[in-house]
């Protein structure tokens, strides 16, 4: 079985402070991690994922993730906030014997200006 | 360069009513292919997979049905449409163990 948890409904971030929006999971074999962003009344966007290698993963946007294993996580982060990237983001997660991706219920990122 | 088209963006429709929409793929052959749906602008429902033409896999047993007729063309339908089958419905297409790639999805009202 596998699952993703982000436990943040909402994120609150002041323009040019750093992000972070949190996402832990669990799967049986090895993982294979996600982020996608969603902007209103759009379909989701793919920001990166990881597969394999190195654990810091960049993305679209200047977004970038880190897998840890020991803590099973892979949170998203950027170094500056800016107001556009407020959106709902999605962690999913895929055991790779699997086909079927499961998403965490998402995050709402507001940043202020 | 690979696209993804789904289509309608809205629909309304009444109860009883049946229902089709369409989701196709360019620049791939043999895509793994996705049907979601997303209630409330929340978490996101997988409802069927399929790795194949004419390989469809159901995740949720629902009024809901899916075919693929066509490598590149996958269609989510139902013969009578209930009131909590209104959502947002979003076809994806994996490129590289994803799904990576989504269609910009189709907000369905049934009144």
């Amino acid at each position: 079985a596998q699952s993703v948890a982000q436990p943040e409904d909402q994120v609150n971030v002041a323009e040019g402070n750093p992000l972070t929006v949190k996402c832990t999971y669990s799967v049986s074999g090895n993982p294979y991690l996600f982020w996608y962003v969603q902007y209103p009344n759009r379909g989701l966007q793919f920001l990166l994922k990881y597969i394999t290698g190195d654990n810091l993963v960049k993305g679209s946007y200047g977004f970038e993730a880190e897998f840890n294993k020991s803590q099973t996580s892979f949170h998203l982060k950027k170094p500056s906030a800016l107001v556009s990237d407020s959106a709902l983001y999605f962690c999913a997660v895929r055991d790779g014997g699997s086909y079927i991706p499961t998403f965490g219920r998402g995050t709402s990122l507001i940043v202020h200006p | 360069s690979q696209t993804i088209h789904q289509w309608p963006a809205t629909l309304v429709q009444p109860v009883g009513s049946p229902l089709s929409l369409e989701c196709t793929v360019e620049g791939t052959s043999n895509p793994n292919l996705y049907w979601y749906r997303q209630a409330a602008g929340r978490g996101l429902q997988l409802l069927f997979y399929s790795v194949g033409i004419g390989q469809i896999s159901s995740e949720v047993p629902q009024n809901l049905s899916a075919s693929r007729p066509q490598d590149r063309q996958f269609i989510l339908s139902s013969k009578k449409l209930l009131l909590s089958d209104s959502g947002f419905y979003l076809c994806a297409w994996e490129q590289d163990r994803g799904p990576d790639t989504f269609g910009s999805g189709t907000r369905l009202t049934v009144v």
